[in-house]
């Protein structure tokens, strides 16, 4: 079955401790990108990836980071958490072209920051 | 920065009405994307309409573009209770050399039984 996975779906964890979450896609998509869901905020993009060993920031990148060894996995990594980045987290996926072809996500993984 | 703009943010209706959103946008698009997101899960892409259409259909979902008023809105006939969701517009557009996908923040449709 075509989709993106995330691991984890659910996190709680403690300010200033590293923490990867995984995204990986099967259906051999160029472009990969994560985004956080806040409340009345939409969806606003962290990091993008045109395709492998290329990366770029998107709206809020700080205090995160990215890498695409792979071309189905895109990592997001908060090396020093703070709470302001409690959030509902997606990665997603498309084709080529980026923003211009449809986006594929995944579940989503809620991430609380104590 | 947000461009779409949902209008209204949260829709009531009952079952079996037809249900209208609206957004809105500031600058020139390549394409305007509807998505659908039940309640904390990922979204799901429901039309992508091109800044050269202007009207599109799938099931019982249409969509309309007018890009001389930068506005799009999306029809959902018939309603059922399953449709209750949150749905976002996102409008791609050329910024910085790249085109990026800009998202508004939703309207949220309850379908009452």
């Amino acid at each position: 079955e075509a989709q993106v996975t995330q691991n984890p779906r659910y996190l709680i964890t403690v300010t200033g401790k590293k923490l990867t979450v995984t995204c990986s896609q099967n259906m051999n998509h160029e472009y990969m990108s994560w985004y956080r869901q806040d409340p009345g905020l939409g969806l606003r993009q962290i990091y993008y990836s045109m395709n492998v060993e290329v990366t770029d920031k998107g709206d809020v990148p700080e205090g995160y980071k990215v890498s695409r060894k792979e071309k189905r996995n895109f990592p997001l990594i908060l090396e020093s958490p703070s709470p302001n980045q409690t959030s509902l987290y997606f990665c997603a996926s498309s084709f080529t072209s980026g923003s211009l072809q449809t986006q594929y996500f995944g579940p989503g993984t809620r991430l609380l920051v104590l | 920065s947000q461009q779409g703009e949902e209008d209204p943010q949260a829709l009531s209706i009952q079952e079996g009405e037809n249900a209208t959103m609206n957004c809105s946008y500031k600058t020139s698009i390549n394409n305007l994307q509807w998505y659908r997101q039940n309640s904390g899960r990922g979204l799901v892409h429901l039309i992508l309409i091109r800044s050269n259409e202007r009207e599109k259909h799938s099931g019982r979902l249409r969509v309309t573009l007018d890009t001389s008023k930068k506005s799009s809105s999306l029809l959902i006939t018939a309603s059922r209770a399953a449709d209750t969701a949150s749905y976002f517009c996102a409008t791609a557009s050329l910024t910085d050399s790249n085109y990026q996908l800009i998202w508004g923040a939703g309207t949220k449709l309850i379908i009452k039984p």
